[in-house]
């Protein structure tokens, strides 16, 4: 199986920060990496594919890249409608995985 | 828009079965691989199954195989997962969710998931 390992898995930010996300995969799954978020109560939200192609109502403050086993998820300018859990996953090979999941808190 | 609507959950004792649904609208049902996904309280998320969109090619995840059969009826537009020799490690809110593009390639490898269900709970316990 391929392991997504996220760091960190918790950070504290405010409205405004830059804030950066890491994703590594133990094997190389070439761009074939997804984002997604998760907010308490609710069904994860899809946000990034293809490892830095937004997803069609994403704000473009999200953006993404790497390849291969490096990724990163990057948000500009954090909103206070972005504090949630973040996920990537790898959709190159079974079973698909997920990261453990960065949840992004208030400082 | 897409919708994705999962039924069935509820609380069952280790050994037993239970049948999640998840009725789809919104789109061509019958033209996109199917995902189940679970999160058990308070933890990350799990892929367990995928069929494809003629129901042809399904994969699982090792800890359910053989246990878990997922399967698809795409002229009630409707999604299934039976779940039989129900452990307490299958305790979690299961999610259906949609690939993103039509692909007649292996299920959900080389596209993502781009909707997902709010998901019903599923309780093992005795």
């Amino acid at each position: 199986d391929i392991q997504m390992t996220q760091s960190p898995s918790s950070l504290s930010a405010s409205v405004g920060d830059r804030v950066t996300i890491t994703c590594r995969a133990s094997q190389g799954i070439s761009n074939q990496l997804a984002w997604l978020q998760q907010k308490p109560g609710k069904g994860p939200k899809s946000l990034i594919y293809a490892a830095s192609s937004l997803q069609s109502g994403v704000p473009s403050t999200f953006s993404a890249s790497g390849s291969g086993t490096d990724f990163t998820l990057t948000i500009s300018s954090l909103q206070p409608e972005d504090f949630a859990t973040y996920y990537c996953q790898q959709y190159n090979s079974y079973p698909l995985t997920f990261g453990g999941g960065t949840k992004v808190e208030i400082k | 828009q897409v919708q994705l609507v999962e039924s069935g959950g509820g609380v069952v004792q280790p050994g037993r079965s239970l049948r999640l649904s998840c009725a789809a609208s919104g789109f061509v049902f019958s033209s996109y691989g199917m995902h189940w996904v679970r999160q058990a309280p308070g933890k990350g998320v799990e892929w367990v199954a995928v069929i494809s969109y003629n129901g042809k090619m399904k994969y699982y995840k090792d800890s359910v195989k053989g246990r878990f059969t997922i399967s698809r009826d795409n002229f009630k537009n409707t999604l299934y997962l039976q779940m039989n020799s129900l452990r307490p490690e299958d305790t979690a809110v299961y999610y259906c969710a949609k690939d993103r593009e039509i692909w007649f390639g292996p299920p959900g490898l080389g596209v993502d998931i781009d909707y997902w269900g709010l998901g019903t709970l599923v309780t093992v316990s005795s």
